[in-house]
C-alpha cells in the first residue's frame, strides 16, 4: 500500500536559517504529493503541491520538487521565520482519491 | 467560495457518554468527505470517508461512527466514549477527481 515517511520532529531552528524537511514515499503509479502545514490550535491547511515528477510546488517562501527517482517530495525554506512554527505534514494521494498523510514535523523557530 | 464548519471546537466529555460532532461544508456539491484522527504526538488516522449520502466507509474499526444524513454534513458519533477516544478530530472535503483536501480547524475532544 502507499506510505509517506518524514522526518521526525521537532525540528528547532534560529530565524532566517535554512530548513529542510525530509519526506518520501512508498506507491504505485503517478501519484500526487502535498505538504500541509498545521499552525497551533488549528485544522491543516494546504501549502503546496506537485501533481508529477519533476513539478516544483511552492508557496510562502515554501518549495518540493517531486522526485520520482527518489521517490521524495522534500520541503525547503531559505530563511525561516518565527511564524512559520507548526506541524508540516507530507501526504500523497494515489488512486481513489485517498490521501495518506506522514507522521507530521513539528518545526519550531526561535527569534 | 467553499467553506467548512466544524464544532465544537473544544469539548470535554466524561467516559461512558455519547458523542455528536458536526462538519457541514458550504459552497460546493457531492464533495468527499473525511474524518481523521491527530492523537497527541502523533499523525493523521483516516477515520471515516464518504463519497455520497448514506455512504460511508471506515477505515478503522473502534467504538466511532460516521453519518452522512445530507450531501453537505457529515457527522461523528459514538454511543460511549473511552479514554483513548481523546484527541484532536478534523472534517476535510474535496472534490471528486481533484486532490486537494481542505479542513476543518478542528475540534480537540477529552474524555475524562
Amino acid at each position: 500500500g502507499n506510505s509517506v515517511t518524514q522526518m521526525e520532529g521537532p525540528v528547532t531552528l534560529s530565524e532566517e536559517a535554512f530548513l529542510t524537511i525530509n519526506c518520501t514515499y512508498t506507491a504505485t503509479g503517478y501519484p500526487s504529493l502535498f505538504w500541509y502545514v498545521q499552525y497551533p490550535g488549528e485544522g491543516l491547511q494546504l501549502l503546496l503541491k506537485a501533481t508529477k515528477a519533476d513539478d516544483k510546488g511552492s508557496n510562502k517562501g515554501f518549495e518540493a520538487t517531486y522526485r520520482k527517482e527518489t521517490t521524495s517530495f522534500h520541503l525547503e525554506k531559505g530563511s525561516v521565520q518565527v511564524s512559520d512554527s507548526a506541524v508540516y505534514f507530507c501526504a500523497l494521494m494515489g488512486a481513489g482519491n485517498m490521501l495518506t498523510f506522514g507522521g507530521g514535523t513539528r518545526l519550531m523557530v526561535k527569534p | 467560495s467553499q467553506t467548512i464548519h466544524q464544532w465544537p471546537a473544544t469539548l470535554v466529555q466524561p467516559v461512558g457518554s455519547p458523542l455528536s460532532l458536526e462538519c457541514t461544508v458550504e459552497g460546493t456539491s457531492n464533495p468527499n468527505l473525511y474524518w481523521y484522527r491527530q492523537a497527541a504526538g502523533r499523525g493523521l488516522q483516516l477515520l471515516f470517508y464518504s463519497v455520497g449520502i448514506g455512504q460511508i466507509s471506515s477505515e478503522v474499526p473502534q467504538n466511532l461512527s460516521a453519518s452522512r444524513p445530507q450531501d453537505r454534513q457529515f457527522i461523528l458519533s459514538s454511543k460511549k466514549l473511552l479514554l483513548s477516544d481523546s484527541g484532536f478530530y478534523l472534517c476535510a472535503w474535496t472534490l471528486k477527481g481533484l486532490g486537494t483536501l481542505h479542513f476543518g480547524n478542528g475540534t480537540r475532544l477529552t474524555v475524562t
